[in-house]
């Protein structure tokens, strides 16, 4: 079963606009993890953040963890056409490397 | 290094029928993790084996099974192959270890088409 939702299900903006994605999950955790997934092919990792951070940054991504609310949200800046993606959040318990996935924002970047 | 490499990359099985998938890790890892992804039921963890020693196996029924080697590389096999095990099967690799926070890094997959 799934760890959470991610919202929204599908965003396109156009290159240059910011896009934000929320991903909520259910059980504590040790950390959750962005991942980038092109057309049905491999994960690529973005970032990790561990449950005492409460925010991230790589680059032109910034991640935010609320463990409270526990949820979290990825916000791409000044996107490109080359960030058209699914973007998935998962959620590690740290004593395994067992992921549980979130359902995914699926990203259209308009050129 | 070399990514995480899975073999083959297409199968096309009949019911009843098995299959063994491949796995080989990013050098210096010893962790490799299973997952199917599926439209309806998106990415569902299988398994991790650690070291050769499966630490985390996730709801999946008996027909899912695998192994990993003294030199990393993991193997997966499902036997009497379902339509619905019609899915896209990834492997990672990670450093591993416990008590700690690591990344994955994901192989291309393997699509499984059951017919």
């Amino acid at each position: 079963s799934q760890q959470g939702e991610e919202d929204p299900q599908a965003l396109s903006i156009q290159e240059g606009e910011n896009a934000t994605m929320n991903c909520s999950y259910k059980t504590s955790i040790n950390n959750l993890q962005w991942y980038r997934q092109n057309s049905g092919r491999g994960l690529v990792h973005l970032i990790l953040i561990r449950s005492n951070e409460r925010e991230k940054h790589s680059g032109r991504l910034r991640v935010t963890l609320d463990t409270s609310k526990k949820s979290s949200s990825l916000l791409i800046t000044a996107s490109r056409a080359a960030d058209t993606a699914s973007y998935f959040c998962a959620t590690g318990d740290g004593a395994t490397n067992k992921l549980i996935f979130g359902t995914g924002t699926l990203l259209a970047v308009q050129p | 290094k070399a990514g995480v490499t899975q073999t083959p990359r297409y199968l096309i099985k009949t019911r009843g029928q098995q299959v063994t998938l491949s796995c080989s890790p990013i050098s210096g890892h010893r962790s490799v993790s299973w997952y199917q992804q599926t439209p309806g039921q998106g990415l569902q963890f299988l398994f991790e084996y650690f070291s050769e020693t499966q630490r985390n196996k996730g709801n999946f029924p008996g027909r899912f099974s695998g192994r990993q080697f003294s030199n990393s590389r993991s193997e997966m096999n499902v036997s009497t192959l379902e339509l619905g095990d019609s899915a896209l099967y990834l492997c990672a690799s990670s450093l591993g270890g416990t008590g700690g926070s690591y990344e994955q890094y994901f192989g291309p997959g393997t699509r499984l088409t059951v017919t």
